[in-house]
């Protein structure tokens, strides 16, 4: 899990309201990234980004929202609006150089479950 | 469209026997390919990265081979240990800087004793 924190580990969420997960990163990267895993699914990227105060869609947004205020902090909100929020939650980091060896880290994950 | 395909899906084996797990992809342009070990509720880890001037990569028990010709990977567990349990992900790099990192569904291992 390298230096990446997710809290909680566990949450749960009832209909109609917002959670917010957190992802904390001592590594110094650049670059930080939220994924959800659903069963038999590959990761699907939420939101990522590359610097402070800037943050890019990713493939299934809707429902989602990110800041980065700073650099070591990348907090995702689950809003009403995701109809189907229950799933593993990735976040991850990288540098944003052009090395083809840039490795990705993951944290380890929060699992949020809708009641 | 960039897709990353992996088999089998599910695999059982025996402790101590080998096994063979494969990887598609036909994404373009290509950076690496990187192969990720992932234990249930866990976040996954890193066992292998290639670019693709190298054929084949060892992490100890893992070994991973590259063909960028024929777009395919394979990952090669030795001596399979109970600890071997998991998922491996298989995940291909285009290196463009956007969505750059494509993954495939994954290949749950579980080892018997």
């Amino acid at each position: 899990d390298g230096g990446i924190t997710q809290s909680p580990k566990y949450l749960f969420r009832k209909e109609g309201q917002n959670v917010t997960l957190s992802c904390e990163q001592n590594l110094n990267h650049d670059a930080m990234y939220w994924y959800r895993q659903d069963p038999g699914q590959g990761l699907r990227l939420i939101y990522y980004s590359q610097i402070v105060n800037d943050f890019q869609k990713g493939d299934i947004a809707e429902g989602y929202s990110v800041s980065r205020e700073k650099k070591e902090s990348f907090p995702l909100t689950v809003t009403s609006a995701q109809k189907n929020p229950t799933a593993f939650y990735l976040c991850a980091t990288d540098y944003t150089g052009d090395s083809p060896y840039n490795e990705q880290f993951f944290g380890p994950g929060t699992r949020l479950t809708v009641l | 469209k960039n897709q990353v395909e992996q088999s089998p899906q599910s695999l059982i084996i025996l402790e101590g026997k080998n096994c063979t797990l494969q990887c598609n992809y036909t994404v373009s342009p290509f950076s690496n390919l990187r192969w990720y070990k992932q234990d249930t509720g866990r976040g996954p880890v890193s066992l292998t990265i290639m670019t693709f001037s190298e054929n084949t990569k060892s992490n100890g028990r893992y070994t991973a081979t590259l063909d960028a010709d024929t777009k395919q990977s394979s990952l090669h567990i030795t001596a399979s240990q109970l600890s071997d349990s998991a998922s491996y992900i298989c995940v291909v790099s285009d290196g463009s800087g956007t969505y750059k990192y494509i993954f495939g569904t994954g290949t749950r291992l579980k080892v018997l004793a």
